[in-house]
């Protein structure tokens, strides 16, 4: 089954404490990216990737990271969290750049 | 800056009501546009995607029509489960990133 899988789902977790959100997708697509979603906001894109070792800033991408070393991989990384990053962040790919992406089923990330 | 204007912010229709969502957009040099469907709690999914200003496509009771500066989903005879936000988002020729707006939240009302 075609599918993007985040992990994990949920995290509560404190301040300054580096974490690690995980994304995977198994339908070899090239396109990558990270998205928080906020009330009020709607959805914002953080990093995208156009393939492997090519990353590129998207609206938000303050206090993230990311890296995309194998196709199927593109984690998002918060090295130092802190309250304000609390939101529902969406995973996505698509075949390319321009074609439907693919959203996983979120991670609501509490940061106290 | 490629922005995303969505209106209105939220809909009640009765079932079998026909209405249209709109969708403004100012960007330098449209590559495409994206229409998306969100249920609560779950991660929005694909519905269409409209290249050039003219461009019509429909799936079921939805049909997205684009011009130069504005696109709308429009809704026929809606049922209560079109009960949706509804999402739009642009890619343009500046960049490879995708702005969204912040949606229509659709209620059909049985």
């Amino acid at each position: 089954e075609a599918q993007v899988t985040q992990n994990p789902r949920y995290l509560i977790t404190v301040t300054g404490k580096k974490l690690t959100v995980t994304c995977s997708q198994n339908m070899n697509h090239e396109y990558m990216s990270w998205y928080r979603q906020d009330p009020g906001l709607g959805l914002r894109q953080i990093y995208y990737s156009m393939n492997v070792e090519v990353t590129d800033k998207g609206d938000v991408p303050e206090g993230y990271k990311v890296s995309r070393k194998e196709k199927r991989n593109f984690p998002l990384i918060l090295e130092s969290p802190s309250p304000n990053q609390t939101s529902l962040y969406f995973c996505a790919s698509s075949r390319m750049s321009l074609q439907p992406q693919h959203f996983g089923d979120g991670t609501r990330l509490s940061i106290l | 800056e490629d922005q995303v204007t969505q209106s209105p912010e939220a809909l009640r229709l009765q079932e079998g009501e026909s209405s249209s969502l709109n969708c403004s957009y100012t960007v330098s040099g449209l590559r495409g546009l994206f229409w998306y469907r969100q249920d609560p709690g779950k991660g929005p999914e694909f519905l269409f995607t409209l290249y050039s200003a003219g461009e019509e496509k429909e799936k079921e009771r939805l049909k997205a029509t684009l011009t130069k500066k504005e696109s709308f989903l429009h809704i026929t005879a809606p049922k209560p489960e079109d009960s949706a936000t509804y999402l739009c988002a642009v890619q343009s020729y500046r960049s490879y990133q995708l702005t969204f707006g912040k949606g229509t939240k659709l209620s059909v009302i049985p």
